[in-house]
């Protein structure tokens, strides 16, 4: 069974502290990761689909990286309209997404 | 392009009752999937659609959840009796898959409806 653990559940920062959030996966045949962002009462925005290990992404302040059992996203001098949470989701065999359980992230003025 | 619609928004209802959640997909995708979210339980898959037949129900927590995808446009997932622990989030996302030669299938984008928050009293 696909299992994604997110870390750490929540995260304060002041503005302008860069941090790093983690996804740990456990999947038979990895077919894409995906980073979403979510805002309190939306739905889940996307941001970035990983595909192999070493591959990275970024937009804006976020940054997302890949190795073979976690990925990792980066973000860079956050503001206080980067509050939200992120969510890593996995897709093996089958066209689902299984996702990890968030990283609210609150950043302070 | 307007996105995933879903409606109601909000939905208050009694236990027992019937309660009919509806998704319109983004005009051209092919797959369809709804999802419940919880605090205790994060974003669980419900039941996902390729090009309207339904691929994979093992999400669907029990007989009195059912979901039907008559056409491309229009889907809905109907929850008979409701009961108190049905109360969540339901969101409805589509794709596009896109399957090329000899390769794997490859979806694109999995854009999200806004939601439909649910209480059953």
């Amino acid at each position: 069974e696909d299992q994604v653990t997110q870390s750490p559940e929540a995260l304060r920062l002041q503005e302008g502290e860069s941090s790093s959030l983690n996804c740990s996966y456990t999947v038979s045949g990895l077919r894409g990761l995906f980073w979403y962002r979510q805002d309190p009462g939306k739905g889940p925005e996307f941001l970035f689909t990983l595909y192999s290990a070493g591959e990275e992404k970024e937009k804006e302040r976020l940054k997302a990286t890949l190795t073979k059992k976690e990925s990792f996203l980066h973000i860079t001098a956050p503001k206080p309209e980067d509050s939200a949470t992120y969510l890593c989701a996995v897709k093996a065999a089958g066209n689902k997404l299984t996702f990890g359980g968030g990283t609210r992230v609150l950043v302070k003025p | 392009d307007a996105g995933v619609i879903q409606s109601p928004r909000h939905e208050v209802t009694e236990m027992g009752q019937e309660v009919t959640l509806r998704c319109k997909p983004i005009s051209g995708h092919n797959s369809l999937f709804w999802y419940r979210q919880t605090m205790m339980r994060g974003l669980e898959l419900l039941i996902y659609f390729n090009n309207n037949v339904p691929i994979d129900d093992s999400g669907m927590p029990e007989d009195r959840f059912s979901a039907k995808m008559p056409n491309a446009s229009f889907s809905t997932l109907k929850i008979q009796p409701s009961e108190p622990r049905d109360s969540a989030v339901y969101f409805c996302a589509s794709s596009l898959r896109v399957i090329s030669g000899g390769l794997a299938p490859s979806n694109y984008g999995y854009t999200f409806g806004s939601g439909t928050r649910l209480t059953v009293v």
